[in-house]
């Protein structure tokens, strides 16, 4: 297998303020990476893919002003929360792509906007 | 767009018994990948078993298995001696074979009880 981590696992913060979450692959390098929200008692839902020296491409109706995404290097994309608000309390998971066939799921991280 | 269905909100199985998990897709790919991901109460998604969709051999891992019919576009899942650690939500998920940055497309999931 391999490890990814992801950091905080959870987080609260006001609403206005803004909150970065980091993923790291620990022992591979990953070209690729995921970003999903998780609502209670649902699917994965994608929400951005991250690669590395490019910008992210983000899926149909995620705001990608609202949420930063960057892959500064093969072991490392960060996730932020600007400007955020209730509505994005949620549970947000990284994924890293080890081989086109093999991803690896960081432990996520709990947001909650007050 | 590929899709991918699990018709199963929920399943329960006694503790040593068996069960399974169904899950269908959509594609018009002919070469792909297919997972089952587990993801217990403690939310970290794990992978139980994945399978090559050029490859004619279903795929087990321990005691579980899948009954892969790409005709059908059906892709089950059977856990055999369930345990009361296999407890967890259960995602169905493909992925076209030719292209890193192709995402991965997940089912709603089946929740699974294991009762003792």
């Amino acid at each position: 297998g391999a490890v990814v981590s992801q950091h905080p696992s959870w987080v609260i913060c006001k609403s206005g303020t803004s909150v970065k979450i980091e993923c790291r692959s620990l022992d591979f390098q990953a070209t690729t990476m995921f970003w999903y929200r998780q609502f209670p008692k649902q699917s994965l839902m994608l929400m951005a893919t991250s690669n590395e020296g490019s910008k992210a491409t983000y899926e149909q109706g995620v705001e990608k002003d609202k949420f930063l995404i960057n892959h500064a290097s093969l072991t490392l994309s960060t996730l932020t929360v600007t400007s955020a608000h209730p509505e994005d309390s949620s549970f947000y998971i990284c994924s890293a792509l080890k081989s086109v066939n093999e991803q690896y799921f960081g432990p996520g991280t709990r947001l909650t906007v007050t | 767009a590929q899709t991918v269905t699990q018709s199963q909100p929920e399943m329960s199985v006694q503790e040593a018994e068996t069960v399974t998990l169904s899950c269908t897709y959509d594609t018009s790919e002919s070469d792909y990948y297919l997972f089952w991901y587990k993801q217990p109460p403690s939310r970290q998604m794990i992978l139980v078993i994945r399978q090559e969709a050029y490859k004619q051999q279903n795929a087990t891992e321990n005691r579980f298995s899948v009954n892969f019919q790409k005709a059908a576009k059906s892709f089950s899942l059977k856990i055999s001696d369930s345990q009361l650690g296999d407890a967890a939500m259960y995602f169905c998920a493909y992925r076209r074979r030719d292209n890193y940055g192709q995402n991965f497309v997940f089912g709603p999931g089946t929740r699974l009880s294991v009762l003792p």
